[in-house]
């Protein structure tokens, strides 16, 4: 598997767009980026997954440049409770596959 | 919508007890995955089954099994509990014929402890 590195944490205060970069080096060409949020206490949420240029749902986009060695989520308009950790996932996208979380990164979204 | 279900909820055992952790997966969901998150560290994959076949395994103790069973719902089991056993356990489930077993439904979990 891909070896991601998140910075550990962030700051941001409400109503501002958080940004959080993922490096993947050495992804393959057969990996995805996928992406997940984890509230204290609480299992693992889907929020988005890509492979490459930009995807965009209700919650979050998802900017991949074309060398695909980092990608970066953006939350827009944060708010208290999206104060969570956020992880970064690359691997195939074959089916039955595990999820091998490490290192997410602890966003607290200040009043 | 309906969630993934876990029972129990909390869970205290004494060291070297038994100990049985119950997952119903969303309904018409195929695949149901175990993790384990010790305190302050990340979610570790643990085993998945699917269609009530194991599909993966990952670091589960010997002293662990589980399965699926026809309804689908899974269970793990967990013997000669230790207290590094101590932890969050999840189930997740996901409807691997619509191609996106990535993204993954996560229950509430069972807070394990053992004293």
């Amino acid at each position: 598997l891909a070896k991601t590195t998140q910075p550990i944490s962030m700051d941001s205060y409400e109503g501002q767009e958080v940004n959080i970069t993922c490096s993947h080096n050495n992804i393959a060409t057969n990996d995805y980026i996928t992406w997940y949020q984890q509230f204290p206490s609480q299992g693992p949420r889907f929020i988005i997954q890509g492979y490459k240029t930009k995807v965009t749902n209700e919650v979050a986009s998802l900017f991949i440049p074309a060398d695909r060695k980092s990608s970066t989520l953006s939350l827009p308009r944060v708010s208290l409770s999206d104060t969570a950790v956020y992880y970064c996932l690359v691997a195939p996208r074959a089916a039955g596959n595990k999820l091998t979380f490490g290192g997410g990164t602890r966003v607290l979204v200040k009043p | 919508a309906a969630g993934v279900i876990q029972s129990p909820r909390h869970l205290i055992k004494e060291k070297r007890e038994t100990a049985t952790l119950k997952c119903y997966p969303i309904p018409r969901h195929d695949t149901v995955y175990w993790y384990q998150q010790g305190p302050g560290q990340d979610p570790q994959f643990l085993i998945s089954f699917y269609e009530k076949m194991q599909s993966d395994k990952g670091s589960i103790p010997d002293r662990f099994s589980a399965q699926q069973f026809s309804d689908y719902h899974s269970e793990l089991n967990m013997s000669s509990l230790e207290l590094g056993d101590s932890a969050l356990y999840f189930c997740a489930s996901s409807f691997e014929s619509s191609g996106r077993t990535y993204e993954q439904y996560f229950g509430p979990g069972t807070r394990l402890t053992v004293t």
